[in-house]
């Protein structure tokens, strides 16, 4: 079945304890993203990346850091998390970002930074 | 991306068709309407998307009125899990790395 696997789906954690959200897909996508969701703001990108080894900033990158050594996985990385960081995270992938392709989500991590 | 403005909630009887209606009245010739919705915390799901023609999958029917100001997407027979809130986005086919952008949508309520 093609999807975006997120794990883990549900952290609570401390303070500067570093952590890592992986994301993997099975569709051979060269697009994949990091967003956040918080009330009343909607979904924002936190980081993006067009294929391996090139990867960008989006809307709110503060604060994390992402890599791409293979195609299929995007992990995202919280090195000292911080309770702003408290939101509910979601990877996305499409085949590619031009001819219209749409994007696939996973389902979500929720984290809470105390 | 252009505006779109959707209603705020729609109520729909299980096994009824749901049509849920998005106003796109300043959509460029190169840009898609692209449907999506988020059933409660969940990621948000792909729906269907369409440029100028009609479409239809296996999840819903996606009606592009002539002008492209407007269009419809048809869940045929709504089922209580079909619940959700809905996202009409407009955007371009080569639109780079613009990020989506889920505006309030519709929230549709499947009643038994």
């Amino acid at each position: 079945e093609a999807q975006v696997t997120q794990n883990p789906r549900y952290l609570i954690t401390v303070t500067g304890k570093k952590l890592t959200v992986t994301c993997s897909q099975n569709m051979n996508h060269e697009y994949m993203s990091w967003y956040r969701q918080d009330p009343g703001l909607g979904l924002r990108q936190i980081y993006y990346s067009m294929n391996v080894e090139v990867t960008d900033k989006g809307d709110v990158p503060e604060g994390y850091k992402v890599s791409r050594k293979e195609k299929r996985n995007f992990p995202l990385i919280l090195e000292s998390p911080s309770p702003n960081q408290t939101s509910l995270y979601f990877c996305a992938s499409s085949l590619s970002l031009g001819g219209g392709q749409p994007q696939h989500f996973g389902d979500g991590t929720r984290l809470s930074i105390l | 991306d252009a505006k779109t403005t959707q209603p705020p909630s729609m109520d729909c009887a299980e096994g009824r068709a749901a049509n849920l209606p998005c106003n796109h009245s300043t959509i460029s010739g190169n840009e898609y309407v692209y449907w999506y919705r988020q059933i409660h915390s969940q990621g948000p799901q792909y729906i269907i998307h369409g440029l100028k023609n009609n479409e239809t999958n296996e999840m819903a029917s996606l009606i592009i009125t002539e002008d492209r100001k407007s269009s419809t997407l048809i869940l045929p027979h709504a089922t209580l899990r079909d619940t959700a809130v809905y996202y009409c986005i407009v955007r371009p086919w080569n639109s780079g790395n613009t990020p989506l952008v889920f505006g309030k949508g519709t929230r549709l309520s499947v009643i038994a």
